[in-house]
């Protein structure tokens, strides 16, 4: 059974660059297996799907947010991760990491680290 | 863009609701990829339905799902307190990502 947790400063300021990491247990980054996830939760609001990564290194991203998202995978380390520049206050938010097994035919996201709280201020 | 759920749907104890989740040919009506996903304050979505109508091992049969044309629907019956939550609804798309449902909050009276 797959674990996700992520992992990041708490606090970033406006113009610069969110970085976040998810460490994945029970599972390997580069099985093949998944595709994984960032989603972000804005206070009181809903949820946004950012963008995915596949071992392989293939993207896909949230057309409103791709221009400045990158995410990556860390196979030593069995973790993936976010950057997300030129932040602003609208950034601000809970940002969950999550996976799916699509190359397994199975199409919903089943697996949710439990979110980390970004501010973006001065 | 974002899937369409009614913001706020109430209940008694013991009736039925259904929230809708409206989206187009591109996820919704294109794909039997549709997920439910309850959220308590403060924590982590948790999976209800997915595949349009299937329940993971340990949710209660007291929920459902369906789909007709573009429109989802989930379906609570027998209304208890502990379903009081925020809901989302989800789908994969033609382009190959995940959309969410703007979420619906729903208060057992």
């Amino acid at each position: 059974q797959v674990q996700l947790q992520e992992s990041g400063p708490g606090l970033v300021k406006p113009s610069e660059t969110l970085s976040l990491t998810c460490s994945v247990s029970g599972g390997s980054v580069s099985s093949g297996s998944y595709y994984w996830s960032w989603i972000r939760q804005p206070p009181g609001k809903g949820l946004e799907w950012i963008g995915c990564i596949y071992y392989t290194g293939s993207t896909n991203y949230n057309p409103s947010l791709k221009s400045r998202v990158t995410t990556s995978v860390d196979t030593p380390k069995n973790q993936f991760s976010l950057k997300l520049n030129s932040v602003t206050a609208a950034d601000t938010a809970v940002y969950y990491c999550a996976a799916d097994r699509r190359p397994s035919g199975i199409y919903f996201l089943g697996y949710w680290g439990q979110g980390l709280l970004v501010t973006v201020s001065s | 863009s974002a899937l369409t759920q009614p913001a706020s749907v109430s209940g008694s104890p013991g009736q039925s609701i259904t929230i809708s989740c409206t989206g187009t040919s591109n996820d919704v009506g294109g794909y039997n990829s549709v997920s439910w996903y309850q959220q308590n304050p403060g924590k982590a979505p948790k999976l209800m339905i997915y595949d349009v109508s299937v329940r993971p091992s340990g949710v209660s049969n007291r929920f459902s799902g369906s789909k007709s044309g573009s429109t989802a629907s989930l379906t609570i019956s027998g209304l208890q307190a502990e379903d009081e939550a925020d809901y989302y609804c989800s789908s994969y798309t033609t382009s190959t990502t995940w959309v969410f449902g703007g979420g619906t909050k729903l208060t057992v009276l």
